[in-house]
């Protein structure tokens, strides 16, 4: 079955190193991925989009990478900062009907310490 | 902040209610998606309208039912709710055929009793 997976542990990290988030997923052919942040009580918020044809994205001090063979997405925050902390997730496009529905994984929740 | 707008923000039913929720989605944008969201987890697809009509479904009952309007506009409802019914339930709006990014509004927090 068609599966995508978030590091459900929250990921604790010291403001101003990179951190780094994992997305996997099984049984997918995703023509696009997207990453979006959501804050507690909030919806999502579209940061990113890389498409099957891309290896890298890269906007300010976000980078993704997309890699289709080893059905991966790796998300990045440089120089990361108290503000960054949230909760973050990768989803990917599926076709149903025609229509182009996100399918999300669970989320991995980023704490940044000052 | 994006243009689309939900409401209620909380609402507080009993089991074997019905709920209506309902979405106004971004200027411009043609299609409008619906997700469930457990405490804990990720957005679930609820179905997708694109012009008035239902353009695909994820995995509910058919007691979840929605309506588009010629705004574009939205409505979700729920039908003989179940305590498992407790969520946040998201609209997203995009512009189906333009790009592939979705516009989250704040969702609306709902709790079964």
């Amino acid at each position: 079955s068609q599966k995508i997976e978030q590091n459900s542990e929250a990921l604790n990290i010291q403001e101003g190193k990179t951190a780094t988030l994992t997305c996997n997923y099984t049984n997918y052919s995703p023509a696009y991925l997207q990453w979006y942040r959501q804050d507690p009580g909030r919806g999502p918020v579209f940061l990113l989009l890389i498409r099957e044809n891309e290896k890298e994205k890269r906007k300010e001090r976000l980078k993704v990478t997309f890699d289709t063979t080893l059905k991966q997405s790796l998300f990045h925050i440089t120089a990361s900062q108290p503000a960054d902390s949230a909760t973050y997730l990768c989803a990917l496009d599926t076709y149903n009907n025609a229509g182009n529905m996100l399918t999300f994984g669970g989320g991995t929740r980023l704490m940044v310490k000052p | 902040e994006t243009g689309v707008t939900q409401s209620p923000t909380h609402l507080i039913k009993t089991r074997g209610q019905q709920v209506t929720l309902r979405c106004s989605s971004q200027s411009g944008h043609n299609t409008v998606s619906w997700y469930q969201q457990a405490l804990g987890q990720g957005p679930q697809f609820i179905f997708q309208y694109y012009r008035e009509e239902e353009n695909g479904r994820g995995n509910f009952p058919p007691r979840f039912s929605g309506l588009q309007f010629p705004n574009y506009s939205s409505e979700l409802n729920v039908n003989a709710l179940e305590l498992d019914d407790s969520a946040l339930y998201l609209c997203a709006s995009s512009d189906q055929g333009a790009e592939e990014t979705q516009y989250f509004g704040p969702g609306t927090r709902l709790l079964v009793l």
